[in-house]
Parts: structure tokens; sequence; C-alpha cells
């Protein structure tokens, strides 16, 4: 398994433009949220999905948009991109476990900056 | 607001020695708390995740403590080694694999 993969790696965007960035999981976990991390902060929640086709909004999901149209992909769209939106960007799955408990796994992170 | 509060901010040890970080949470109802090694510029790797029934669960030279009524859990590491110098993330969860409130991490520097 490939587990959680990100692309890009590292992105450098101007004021205004647009993307999207990618991930998928190859676990067939029902579960996936989108994380940013400023330095010195902890990871906070943009936007996550209970399964595919259903996604919810998180602690900070102004300026972004998700969609999950299958089980294995959840990007993440930046719509007019803005300096406070550099940061780096955890993918992250997870699944119930036996003991009810989310077993959530990370993916590598994109590093994203705004000028 | 559910609140995840840990300290120190940041550690330095030296290598060998033992060292304890602290985690408490305000985060109501309470369904697991997760402790996460992260390494520069990679993403969160868990090292340990307990319920409410679990007082202690260890991993290795990891060992974490979860106090339910005080609302407290500790991260205790034995024998630190270089590789260990990371950052340390307790993460608290209301019971929805979306709902989780992370801390902001302390800082281990392990020193040779």
């Amino acid at each position: 398994n490939a587990g959680v993969t990100q692309t890009p790696k590292f992105q450098v965007l101007k004021t205004g433009q647009s993307m999207t960035l990618q991930c998928a999981q190859d676990m067939n976990h029902e579960y996936m949220s989108w994380y940013r991390q400023d330095p010195g902060m902890g990871l906070r929640l943009i936007h996550y999905s209970v399964g595919a086709g259903i996604t919810d909004q998180g602690e900070v999901p102004n300026g972004y948009n998700v969609s999950r149209s299958t089980t294995e992909d959840f990007p993440l769209r930046l719509l007019s991109a803005a300096p406070s939106q550099t940061s780096v960007y955890f993918c992250a799955s997870s699944y119930r476990g036996t003991s009810g408990t989310y077993e959530q796994y990370f993916g590598p992170g994109t590093r994203l900056t705004v000028t | 607001k559910n609140q995840v509060e840990q300290s120190p901010q940041s550690l330095i040890i030296l290598e060998g020695k033992n060292c304890t970080l602290q985690c408490n949470y305000t985060v109501s109802p309470f369904s697991n708390l997760r402790w996460y090694k992260q390494d520069t510029g990679r993403g969160p790797v868990s090292l340990t995740i307990m319920t409410f029934s679990e007082n202690t669960k260890s991993n290795g030279r990891y060992t974490a403590t979860l106090d339910a009524d005080t609302k407290q859990s500790s991260l205790h590491i034995t024998a630190s080694q270089l590789s260990d110098s990371a950052s340390y993330i307790c993460v608290v969860s209301e019971g929805n694999a979306g709902k989780s409130t992370f801390g902001d991490g302390t800082t281990l520097t392990v020193k040779p």
C-alpha cells in the first residue's frame, strides 16, 4: 500500500490564483480530512469527509472547497489564493477500528507559499 | 470550546535520558486520545491511541498514560535517542474521525 499520497510537495502561487491540492489513499478508508499547519501552531481542520459524496466543514473552511467523488480521492481547492493561506497542508485518512477508535494516517504534506 | 494544551512547548535533553511530555484537554464528550510524532518536514505518525477505559499504553520506548477523570495525559520517553528529536502532538477526539482537536505540540531536541 502507498498509504496517503499528496501532490505536489511544494507549490508557489501568486495572490488570486487558484489551484487544487491532490490527496489519494489506497487503504479503502471511509474518512478523509484536510488540515493546515502554521509555524508553532497545531493542525487545524479545514474540511473532512465521512464517505464518498459527503463532505463537511472543519474549523477553518473559508477560501477552500472539497469534493469526494470516490473513496480514494479527496482534492482540496483553493479558490483565490491569499498570503494568509501560506502553510503546510496535510491530508489524512482514517478508519474505525474494532475497539471503536479511529486510527488516522497522514500524508507527507504540501508546502504552499502564496506571494 | 474544546482545547488541548501541551507542555512544555520545547524541551532539550541529553541522549540516554528520560523525559515526560504533558497534555491537558477539555474535549467533551471524550472518545480517544492519540499521541503522534512528527519529524521535521514530514506528516505526523501515530505512537499510541487510548480510549476512556485505558490508562496506559506502550509502544517501545514510548509510554502514554491517561487520566480521564482529570483530563490529563502524559507521554514518557525512556532512554532517549537522537532520532527522538521531533515534535510530539497530542490529539483528542470526540468520536467522529473529523472532530479531533490538536495540541500545538512539544518540540523535543535530543543532544549527544
